[in-house]
């Protein structure tokens, strides 16, 4: 069975200060990955996903992922923080073969702290 | 382009009673999933619809139900309300149903059971 794992429940980062949110992954084959962001009392935004090709993925806000193949990861990462970055961020995984559904991880929550 | 759109915003039901949740996808996607999020279970995969059809189901009991209109908007039913239905349901929708594409989510609709 597929399944992410983002094994920080929390991450505080100061202002200004490179951030990275961690995700790892357990699906057979190479999956499609996701990262979305969620603000509060809001729905899931996306910020950007890994098909194939560059490992480096640019997305939205300035955020980037680097997909490790060999690690199964799939690490946000944004070279300066903003306070307004503060949100719970998702990982996702689909299979690239077959129909089935995104699964998500658990969620980390960014604090950037001024 | 409008996004993914979610009725009601905010519900309150009692246990027992049954509610009925809408979403309307961003126009030209055909498919349509729904999850529901949870402080202690994250985000799980409750059912995708497309072309009318249910395609995927997640592991929630039958009072869980959907459906899917021609025009790809798409409801979802929860029926004998419980307690720890109390949760924030998300539906996203997506061009069509092969894993690359990005599912992009309403804002959701909050349900509260008490």
């Amino acid at each position: 069975a597929q399944s992410v794992a983002q094994p920080e429940d929390q991450v505080n980062v100061a202002e200004g200060n490179p951030l990275t949110v961690k995700c790892t992954y357990s699906v057979s084959g190479n999956p499609y990955l996701f990262w979305y962001v969620q603000y509060p009392n809001r729905g899931l935004q996306f910020l950007l996903k890994y098909i194939t090709g560059d490992n480096l993925v640019k997305g939205s806000y300035g955020f980037e992922a680097e997909f490790n193949k060999s690690q199964t990861s799939f690490h946000l990462k944004k070279p300066s923080a903003l306070v307004s970055d503060s949100a719970l961020y998702f990982c996702a995984v689909r299979p690239r073969s077959g129909n089935t559904p995104l699964v998500f991880g658990k969620g980390t929550r960014l604090s950037v702290i001024a | 382009k409008a996004g993914v759109t979610q009725t009601p915003r905010y519900l309150i039901k009692t246990r027992g009673q049954q509610v009925t949740l809408s979403c309307s996808p961003i126009s030209g996607h055909r498919s349509v999933s729904w999850y529901q999020q949870t402080p202690g279970q994250g985000l799980q995969f409750l059912f995708e619809y497309f072309s009318e059809t249910q395609r995927n189901k997640g592991n929630f009991p039958g009072r869980f139900s959907g459906r899917q209109f021609s025009n790809s908007r798409s409801e979802m039913n929860v029926s004998t309300l419980e307690l720890g239905d109390s949760a924030l349901y998300l539906c996203a929708s997506s061009l069509d149903r092969v894993g690359v594409e990005t599912q992009y989510f309403g804002p959701g609709t909050r349900l509260l059971v008490l």
